[in-house]
């Protein structure tokens, strides 16, 4: 069975620290899709990255980068000095190959950055 | 407007009430979602539509009727709710392609829903 995992319930930091969200997933597919989305407090999940589980390149957008770690099953989030709009609840989130409607999402990490 | 509108934004019921929840996405998506989260839990998947059809049914309660009249609309009636039913409900949509390659969600801003 597919499961997304994200042990961190919650982190806080101060800005311009780095911080690095955990995403474990398990799933028997060998193709499969991996999402970050970010929720902040207005509620609506904003959509950061999609990546193709053969593509296992790490991505840099900005501040944020993904590191996908097929072996250990990871999908990783790092914010590079961090600022207080980075404040949200973070979900990592698996999708089937096949079942294109079926998304499973982690728990959220709550990140709190202080000024 | 843009994108996906679910109203009320807040709703506090009884138990004996009768309510609707309501989605709309102007995207000119074909797939849309009903997701519930609760705190500290992984965001459950309740109900999919696509092409108005039902596709997904997750073992939700009869307490909770999904009604999906067009493929910009969807609706969530609430009737007899239990307290622990209190969550965020969301509503999502998607481009069901049906070859999976861009499928991504775009969510609403949620319902918060208190049943006293």
């Amino acid at each position: 069975a597919q499961k997304v995992t994200q042990a961190q319930t919650e982190i806080s930091v101060v800005e311009k620290e780095d911080v690095t969200l955990d995403c474990v997933y398990e799933t028997r597919d060998t193709t499969y899709y991996l999402f970050w989305y970010k929720q902040p407090p207005s509620g609506e999940l904003v959509f950061l990255i999609r990546r193709n589980s053969f593509d296992e390149q790490n991505e840099i957008s900005g501040r944020y980068s993904w590191n996908f770690q097929k072996s250990t099953s990871s999908f990783n989030f790092t914010i590079t000095a961090s600022q207080v709009v980075d404040s949200a609840v973070y979900f990592c989130a698996l999708r089937d190959l096949y079942n294109f409607n079926k998304f499973y999402f982690g728990s959220g990490t709550k990140l709190n950055v202080k000024p | 407007e843009t994108g996906v509108t679910q109203t009320p934004r807040h709703l506090v019921m009884g138990m004996t009430n009768k309510k609707s929840l309501k989605c709309e996405q102007h995207l000119g998506h074909n797939a849309m979602y009903w997701y519930k989260q609760s705190a500290k839990k992984p965001l459950e998947l309740m109900f999919v539509y696509s092409l108005e059809e039902r596709v997904e049914n997750n073992s939700v309660p009869s307490r909770f009727s999904p009604e999906c009249p067009n493929s910009s609309h969807l609706f969530l009636h609430l009737h007899t709710l239990q307290p622990e039913d209190s969550a965020l409900y969301l509503c999502a949509s998607s481009q069901d392609t049906g070859t999976g390659e861009d499928e991504k969600l775009f969510f609403g801003s949620g319902t918060q829903l208190s049943v006293l």
